[in-house]
């Protein structure tokens, strides 16, 4: 069945520091893979995804890389600041005939001064 | 554009009773997917609706059910509320058109089961 191990549970880094956060999802035929992030009492919000014909893409201090051979694709954090702070979540979806979003378990990140 | 309404913000039920939570999509999204947050259990999909229909149910009894209606607003019905229900319960919309499949949740209906 659709399952996505997400790794690690907790995350503390300096602030300036980079972060890296990892998912390794099961289905072979998944083709779209966001990531959200949610702060404390707030929704989840999409900061970046990448869709399986494409290997990496970056926005500003955050990019994806993804993996479909070993199936596992990574959240990158480059300068982090404390407003990054949240828990970030890696999903993925099998589009076409109805989407259905999985989620990973969430990584609490917290970037210290 | 207004983003993804859910109504209400936060609801006190009983155990037994039954409960309907609202969800008004960003306009021209079509899909509708309801999720469930606890701490324990992270995000789980509940049910995704596309044009009135619904195409994808997670694994959850049939105390949980859902619809959309034709201007694509959704709502979910809880029956037979159960302590384990207390929860807060995400609406997301999405535009599901090729190239954009990503999906704006609500700020989510907080439910506490007493």
């Amino acid at each position: 069945g659709e399952n996505v191990e997400q790794h690690p549970s907790t995350l503390s880094v300096q602030e300036g520091d980079s972060a890296v956060i990892k998912c390794t999802y099961s289905d072979s035929a998944s083709n779209y893979f966001p990531w959200y992030k949610q702060e404390l009492g707030k929704r989840p919000q999409l900061i970046i995804d990448i869709r399986s014909n494409v290997g990496e893409k970056k926005d500003q201090r955050i990019a994806v890389t993804l993996n479909k051979t070993a199936k596992h694709f990574s959240l990158h954090i480059t300068e982090t600041q404390p407003e990054d702070s949240a828990v970030y979540f890696c999903a993925f979806i099998l589009t076409g005939g109805g989407n259905k979003l999985t989620f990973g378990t969430g990584t609490q990140l917290k970037v210290e001064l | 554009k207004a983003g993804v309404t859910q109504t209400p913000r936060y609801l006190i039920k009983t155990r037994g009773q039954q409960v309907t939570l609202s969800c008004s999509p960003i306009s021209g999204h079509r899909s509708v997917s309801w999720y469930q947050q606890t701490p324990g259990q992270g995000l789980q999909f509940l049910f995704e609706y596309f044009s009135e229909t619904q195409r994808n149910k997670g694994n959850f009894p049939g105390r949980f059910s859902g619809r959309q209606f034709s201007n694509s607003r959704s709502e979910m019905n809880v029956s037979t509320l159960e302590l384990g229900d207390s929860a807060l319960y995400l609406c997301a919309s999405s535009l599901d058109s090729p190239g954009h499949y990503g999906y704006t949740f609500g700020s989510g209906t907080r439910l506490t089961v007493v």
